[in-house]
């Protein structure tokens, strides 16, 4: 029982470059989150998927697209990455009643 | 609106005792806390519902207040394994068991020998 693995783990982009951060859950949540990390911070909602098949913004959308492919799979796009975009990236599930279960992060610099 | 944490840190020895706040300017559905050890992820602490009651997880305990829109994380007889940044979530009930947490900017603990 893997939890929720995110891919890859570190990445590096050059400015304008593309790519698209993967996150899959195992453990047959309905819900699913993504969230960037920043020093000082504290996590910041991106987009979120309440169920399959739909999706909404949250805090700080601009600048990203999702997918949510099945119940498992939710990946989130960076079109045209800027260098603001560095920061750590946490994929999450959750259940009712229950906390998140985020992933490893992925760690995504931007030059 | 993000939560507000206090305090920002807190350095305690082990068996001390401390208190993490969270409070809120918006009305309180739910709080949510975590605990996140450095380079790792967050790991659930426990969730607090609407209706003002405490919970407990070992030592760490936990009360929410919905009038004054406050919670509190009780760390008692603290242990080194307590170190961490703790984060506080809140955020309604958006159906289908999802919430859309907020989280606050986090309270880093530290304990030592």
């Amino acid at each position: 029982n893997a939890g929720v693995t995110q891919t890859p783990k570190f990445q590096v982009l050059k400015t304008g470059q593309s790519m698209t951060l993967q996150c899959a859950q195992d453990m047959n949540h309905n819900s699913m989150y993504w969230y960037r990390q920043d020093p000082g911070m504290g996590l910041r909602l991106i987009y979120y998927s309440a169920s399959e098949g739909t999706t909404d913004k949250g805090e700080v959308p601009n600048g990203y697209n999702v997918s949510r492919l099945n119940k498992r799979e939710f990946s989130l796009r960076l079109e045209s990455a800027a260098p603001s975009q560095t920061s750590v990236y946490f994929c999450a599930s959750k259940v009712s009643a229950e906390g998140y279960t985020f992933g490893s992060g992925t760690r995504l610099t931007v030059v | 609106q993000q939560p507000v944490q206090s305090p920002q840190a807190v350095i305690l020895r082990e068996g001390e005792d401390a208190v993490i706040n969270c409070s809120s300017s918006k009305a309180l559905y739910s709080v949510h806390w975590y605990r996140q050890k450095h380079g790792e992820a967050p790991v659930f602490l426990m969730i607090l519902l609407k209706g003002g009651e405490q919970k407990g997880h070992e030592k760490i305990s936990a009360s929410f207040n919905e009038k004054k829109q406050q919670s509190s994380l009780y760390l008692t007889a603290s242990q080194l394994s307590y170190s961490g940044t703790y984060f506080c979530g809140t955020g309604p009930y958006s159906g289908a068991g999802s919430y859309q947490l907020t989280f606050g900017k986090g309270t880093k603990l530290s304990v030592i020998p």
